[in-house]
């Protein structure tokens, strides 16, 4: 069975610009989160998606915002992009929204704000 | 506020040896814990997670962790590693509030093995 996929894998954009990142689950995984992860850090959690609706959010501005689509997949939005939104974004997916299920990670999009 | 701490941020340790890295969180209540390894061009990979019961876990690759209350730590132990193993290794915290799902990591401690 496939992971979780994202796209797309790099992206360069420059301040001030939109980016959409696109993430599909795992089949059958329900729930979607998104973090993002900057060089040397551990991951930063942004949202969590379940059945479409927003089920956790993280300390991040209104800027970032997130979607989740009938099939699942989801896309993460971030407007007017800053230098330090430079970073690795990563998805992850869950059967369903409890925080003891085990979530599964994407490889990532890699994110380059110049 | 709810954080996770990982004081170590690099380890080195000879192939064979034993590893142990730490983590202590803050929250108010049991916290769901978890161990994740990302290894270079790889994504992260769950090792183990504790929720409640026996607390001390087995999880994948020979890992276990212990969780301790009073000392607010869920460090992760190997009796022997293996090169393989060098990766990056994060402490996790999830938890449910009147924010809705949370989760947490620690900044990681990055793992060398030497032969």
């Amino acid at each position: 069975d496939a992971g979780v996929t994202q796209s797309p894998t790099h992206l360069i954009k420059t301040r001030g610009q939109h980016v959409t990142l696109r993430c599909s689950p795992i089949s059958g995984h329900k729930s979607v989160s998104w973090y993002q992860q900057v060089l040397g850090q551990g991951p930063q959690f942004i949202f969590q998606y379940y059945e479409k609706e927003e089920r956790g959010r993280g300390n991040f501005p209104d800027r970032f915002s997130a979607r989740q689509f009938p099939n699942y997949s989801s896309e993460l939005n971030v407007n007017a992009l800053l230098l330090g939104d430079s970073a690795l974004y990563l998805c992850a997916s869950s059967l369903a929204r409890g925080v003891s299920y085990e979530q599964y990670f994407g490889p990532g999009t890699r994110l380059t704000v110049t | 506020a709810q954080s996770v701490t990982q004081p170590d941020i690099h380890i080195t340790v000879s192939e064979g040896a034993s590893l142990e890295l730490r983590c202590n969180y803050s929250y108010g209540a049991t916290p769901y814990l978890f161990w994740y390894v990302q290894s270079p061009g790889q994504g992260l990979q769950l090792l183990l997670k504790y929720f409640s019961g026996d607390t001390l876990v087995q999880g994948i690759k020979g890992f276990e962790a212990e969780f301790k209350r009073s000392q607010s730590s869920f460090n992760l132990r190997k009796p022997s590693v293996h090169w393989s193993d060098a990766a990056e290794y994060f402490c996790a915290v999830g938890a449910s509030g009147n924010t809705g799902n949370q989760f947490y990591f620690g900044t990681g401690t990055s793992l060398t093995v030497i032969p």
